[in-house]
């Protein structure tokens, strides 16, 4: 198993430019989660889809920030216009069932907007 | 609002002794805890969780403790091993609210020789 799958490690854009990030869960998991890693703020829950259906995204911080999940097998972020203080280190999750928390992470996007 | 707390950003041990880490929570609803551990370029990965009707999960040299009336938990690692080094965050959960996890900022341990 692959393990949950991350594109790009990093990016480097500039301010006002947009940003996608890609995710590919884990075969067979059914939940999916978008974090962000900050450290004022530690992991921050973006958003998280069950069955390819959004179920809370009360951690979108802004309307730049919007998320989808196509299929089962993919997942972006997006960030447009990307700002200064969105660079941070974005994770993402997946896990088997809705209501288990032992969640596989991503290794992570390092994104710094200049 | 910080939710789930760890005042201590980081923490140093040497090898063979007791690592403590703390969190500390503020809503009364958290009925689930796990810690996660994360290593530099990587992402966490679970490592241990107790439930709200626990006050101790021990698994190896990896115990958790939980205070309900002090709304604390308190992760041991005993003994403490070089590879031990990473950052630890605290997570709580809530009933009803499916897969959600708050985390903390985490704490970096650092396991000396």
């Amino acid at each position: 198993d692959a393990g949950v799958i991350q594109s790009p490690r990093h990016e480097v854009t500039e301010m006002g430019q947009e940003v996608t990030l890609r995710c590919k869960p884990i075969s067979g998991h059914n939940s999916l989660f978008w974090y962000r890693q900050t450290m004022m703020r530690g992991l921050e829950l973006l958003i998280y889809f069950n069955n390819n259906v959004p179920i809370d995204d009360s951690g979108m911080p802004e309307d730049r920030f919007s998320a989808k999940m196509p299929n089962a097998s993919f997942s972006t972020l997006k960030i447009q216009p990307s700002e200064p203080r969105d660079s941070a280190v974005y994770f993402c999750a997946s896990s088997r069932d809705r209501g288990r928390w032992d969640y596989t992470f991503g290794s992570g996007t390092r994104l710094t907007v200049v | 609002d910080q939710q789930v707390k760890q005042n201590s950003p980081s923490l140093s041990v040497q090898e063979g002794r007791i690592s403590i880490l703390n969190c500390d929570y503020t809503n009364s609803m958290f009925d689930y805890f796990l810690w996660y551990k994360k290593y530099p370029a990587e992402g966490p990965t679970f490592l241990i969780s107790i439930s709200s009707i626990k006050d101790k999960n021990e698994d190896g040299r990896f115990t958790v403790f939980l205070n309900k009336s002090a709304k604390h938990l308190s992760l041991h690692i005993v003994p403490s091993q070089p590879g031990d080094s990473a950052v630890y965050f605290c997570a709580a959960s809530e009933t009803g609210t499916a897969s959600k996890l708050t985390f903390g900022t985490g704490t970096r341990l650092q396991v000396t020789l």
